[in-house]
């Protein structure tokens, strides 16, 4: 069965400093998507990326960059210089062959100005 | 381009009350979810389908549950009677598929917060 796991619960931040919020992920299929959204206190999911197993490049967008490692079956989120607006639960979430979406638990990250 | 729209935004009954919460997908997408979300369980995967058609429904609670697709642009989930436990954020997805290994990101709704009294 696949499963996500997020560690952390909070993260609490001083404006400008920089976060990594964790995931790790169980799958026995080969071909499987790992994602990451975001859900601000608006409450809406905004999807952030999408990445397939076959792909470990990592990906830089803005202050954002996700670091993939298939070795130790993690997908990890950083933010850089990160502001108030980026105050969110960031849920990590995994989908396997069938389209079923599995999500952590979420991680809560508080930027204090 | 319109996101995925739900409604209501808000919905606030009596136990026992039946309750039906309405989805429109983005156009073009061929696949909607139906998800619950409560502090104590996260985000739960209730149903799924596919051209309309249910492919798993096995996050389902209960029969107290139900959901319909009768067309591509809209579905409804049904909850009849309600009851306290039934309180959540519901979420309605939708995303494009072109197979089995396609996976494109979902796309969410805002949501409908249920509050059963």
């Amino acid at each position: 069965a696949q499963k996500v796991t997020q560690a952390q619960t909070e993260i609490s931040v001083v404006e400008k400093e920089d976060v990594t919020l964790d995931c790790v992920y169980e799958t026995r299929d080969t071909t499987y998507y790992l994602f990451w959204y975001k859900q601000p206190p608006s409450g809406e999911l905004v999807f952030l990326i999408r990445r397939n197993s076959f792909d470990e490049q990592n990906e830089i967008s803005g202050r954002y960059s996700w670091n993939f490692q298939k070795s130790t079956s993690s997908f990890n989120f950083t933010i850089t210089a990160s502001q108030v607006v980026d105050s969110a639960v960031y849920f990590c979430a995994l989908s396997e062959r069938n389209s079923k979406l599995t999500f952590g638990k979420g991680i809560t990250l508080s930027v204090r100005p | 381009d319109a996101g995925v729209i739900q409604s209501p935004r808000h919905e606030v009954t009596e136990m026992g009350q039946e309750v039906t919460l309405r989805c429109k997908p983005i156009s073009g997408h061929d696949y909607l979810f139906w998800y619950r979300q409560t502090m104590m369980r996260g985000l739960e995967l209730l149903i799924y389908f596919n051209n309309n058609v249910p492919i798993d429904d096995s996050g389902m609670p209960e029969d107290r549950f139900s959901a319909k697709m009768p067309n591509a642009s809209f579905s409804t989930l049904k909850i009849q009677p309600s009851e306290p436990r039934d309180s959540a954020v519901y979420f309605c997805a939708s995303s494009s598929g072109t197979g089995p290994y396609s996976n494109q990101p979902q796309h969410f709704g805002d949501g409908t917060r249920l509050s059963i009294l």
